[in-house]
Parts: C-alpha cells; sequence; structure tokens
C-alpha cells in the first residue's frame, strides 16, 4: 500500500518558468511533510518542510502547500533553474518517514 | 545538520554474495536507519538500528538476509547476504536531525 505518491514520473519545465510537483497521501496521522532533492550519485538532500498545522511554507524559490483535507501537498519552484534538475521526493512522517517515488524534473534552457 | 560518510559508493557483486556497506556519522546519534531505494521505487525504511540493542526491522525484511550492526554512536553497518539480481538498489544510511533527515550518498549494488 502506497501510502504516499507522487503520480508524475516526470517534469519537464522551461528556465524561468514554474516548477509545480505534487504528492498525495492517504494517512491521515502524517502530521509533518518534507521534501528532498536527490542528484545522481548522490543521497537526497533535504529541501522544505511543512507541518500539518500549517498550509504554506515559503523558503526562497520553494514553497510547499498543503492541503489537509485534499491529503495532498504541492511543491512550487519559481523560478525555474537548471540547477534544479533533479528527482524530488516528497516524504512524510507519522512515526517514521514514508516517501514517494519520486519525480524527476528537467528543466529546460 | 549531520556529514554521513558511506561506503562503498557502488559495488557490482556475483549473487550469492554477500555486501558489507559502512555508514559513519560525525557526531553522535541514538538511531540511525538503512533505506532502500530499488530502481523506479521510492525510499524504503529497511531497518533502524539502535546502539546497544537489535536493529527493529520493517515488514518485509529480516534479520537473516540484512543483518546489522551498531558498534557505537557515529557507526553502523548494513549486509546484504547471499544477494540476488533483486537486491539490485541503492542503498542509504540516514540520521534525524531536529526538523529533517539526513542521508549518505549511497551505495548503488548490482548483483550479477
Amino acid at each position: 500500500d502506497q501510502q504516499v505518491k507522487q503520480n508524475s514520473p516526470s517534469l519537464s519545465v522551461q528556465e524561468g518558468r514554474i516548477s509545480i510537483l505534487n504528492c498525495d497521501y492517504t494517512n491521515s496521522m502524517f502530521d509533518y511533510f518534507l521534501w528532498y532533492k536527490k542528484y545522481p550519485a548522490e543521497g537526497p538532500t533535504f529541501l522544505i518542510s511543512i507541518s500539518s498545522i500549517k498550509d504554506k511554507n515559503e523558503d526562497g524559490r520553494f514553497t510547499v502547500f498543503l492541503n489537509k483535507s485534499a491529503k495532498h501537498l504541492s511543491l512550487h519552484i519559481v523560478p525555474s533553474q537548471p540547477g534544479d534538475s533533479a528527482v524530488y521526493f516528497c516524504a512524510a512522517y507519522a512515526q517514521k518517514l514514508v516517501f514517494g517515488q519520486g519525480t524527476r524534473l528537467t528543466i529546460n534552457p | 545538520s549531520a556529514v554521513i560518510s558511506q561506503k562503498p559508493s557502488r559495488d557490482i557483486c556475483q549473487r550469492g554474495t554477500s555486501l558489507t556497506i559502512q555508514c559513519q556519522v560525525d557526531s553522535q546519534v541514538t538511531m540511525m536507519f538503512w533505506y532502500r531505494q530499488q530502481p523506479g521505487q521510492s525510499l524504503t525504511l529497511i531497518a533502524t538500528a539502535n546502539q546497544g540493542s537489535e536493529a527493529t526491522y520493517e515488514s518485509g525484511f529480516v534479520i537473516d538476509k540484512f543483518p546489522i550492526s551498531r558498534p557505537n554512536l557515529t557507526f553502523s553497518t548494513l549486509t546484504v547476504s547471499n544477494m540476488s539480481p533483486e537486491d539490485s538498489s541503492i542503498y542509504l544510511c540516514s540520521v534525524e536531525g531536529a526538523t529533517e533527515a539526513f542521508f549518505g550518498q549511497g551505495t548503488r549494488l548490482t548483483v550479477v
């Protein structure tokens, strides 16, 4: 049972535009959500997080939105830059971290 | 933050053999976590390693297949035993900070 789902395996965005990565979850016990970025041959690095008591958290070009009623969160990157090309994982925490399958983001110049 | 060194970074192994992956953290931590990422899949928690006690394994993972050592508060090893091609994955160790998890760079294992 996939408790955290990223339904888009890949996304291609033009440089300078907005990238929107989506994530859905099923477990209402999740109370903390995170986004990680992963480059090839490297471990995931933390990007941004949000607590379930909030609906938005912003850090520079990165904004995470949480819609608890829809059990949906999204990561917005604006403006997108070529260095943002990576695989992005959303993760949710109840008693342990549960990861989505990842979305490969490609930023085209 | 925590800096995690993991080795080897990659290996190609024959089926039926075993590989031990090492994970070193630059600070003392109570719990260390081992994850697996199969091709095209999400990261899946294998087990939690506490110093001084046996590791706690997630459903679908057993100690005979993935023995873990945790000799001190900065080091852990994961062994992938009696490997088959289905074990070809990226294996990552991780520690938890106050608000996020930190990961090693991963070990890319290919079993032939």
